[in-house]
């Protein structure tokens, strides 16, 4: 198993969609969690962080499985400005160290 | 606001120059600053780690002799592009983390460098 591995997508949903992302990662030892968002030509900006089963804020639902070792990130009622890359991000190694999905782009339509 | 400061924002340079970034962490110290590229519609690449009053820790396959990194204090860390060229054009990003083991990464708003 990679050390991080999302959906490829892209997702393309209408707004007022519902969509969900998955990502595995292979560091059972990981404790921490992060979904980033990346706006075309910008930086990664955090969206949640997931420390326990998960987390809600919004239209922003986080879950993790440590048992399956995967995090979701649910987005309900799709907004336009929701239109990014969404990143999947996990700790491993020395330095604390995070580790990057490669992203899912995720493209919400009116 | 910003946590993590990152200057230039974009930068033209001539081939053969050296470009320097600079990355400063604003509200905490950072021990440890991450060094990033991104090519367009690629992921973040992570390049090396900074490491502040040590050596950097660079990734397999990034010249170390080429990105020139120092973390002098608990809140600056510097990239520089040695005799840059056409092909080290790219997004370059700076994170960094608080002491906590929890805590998230904070970017710095990314350095676009054209080489011509």
């Amino acid at each position: 198993r990679k050390e991080v591995e999302q959906d490829p997508g892209p997702f393309n949903v209408p707004e007022g969609a519902t969509v969900a992302f998955n990502c595995t990662y292979s560091n059972s030892a990981s404790q921490s969690f992060f979904w980033y968002r990346q706006d075309c030509r910008k930086e990664p900006k955090l969206l949640m962080s997931v420390y326990s089963s998960g987390n809600e804020d919004g239209r922003f639902t986080a879950q993790l499985n440590r048992a399956s070792q995967y995090i979701s990130l649910l987005i309900r009622d799709s907004k336009l400005s929701d239109s990014a890359t969404y990143l999947c991000v996990v700790p491993g190694g020395s330095n604390y160290k995070l580790t990057f999905g490669k992203g899912t782009l995720l493209t919400v339509n009116p | 606001g910003a946590v993590v400061s990152q200057h230039p924002s974009w930068v033209i340079c001539k081939s053969g120059t050296s470009v320097k970034i600079e990355c400063r962490s604003l509200d905490f110290q950072a021990t440890t600053m991450f060094w990033y590229r991104q090519f367009p519609k690629q992921s973040l690449m992570l390049m090396a780690t900074s490491n502040e009053g040590s050596k950097a820790t660079y990734e397999q396959g990034v010249e170390k002799d080429k990105f020139l990194i120092n973390h002098a204090s608990l809140t600056l860390s510097t990239l520089t592009v040695t005799s840059a060229h056409p092909e080290d054009s790219s997004f370059y990003i700076c994170s960094a983390r608080g002491s906590s083991y929890n805590s998230p990464l904070h970017f710095g708003n990314g350095t676009r460098l054209t080489v011509t």
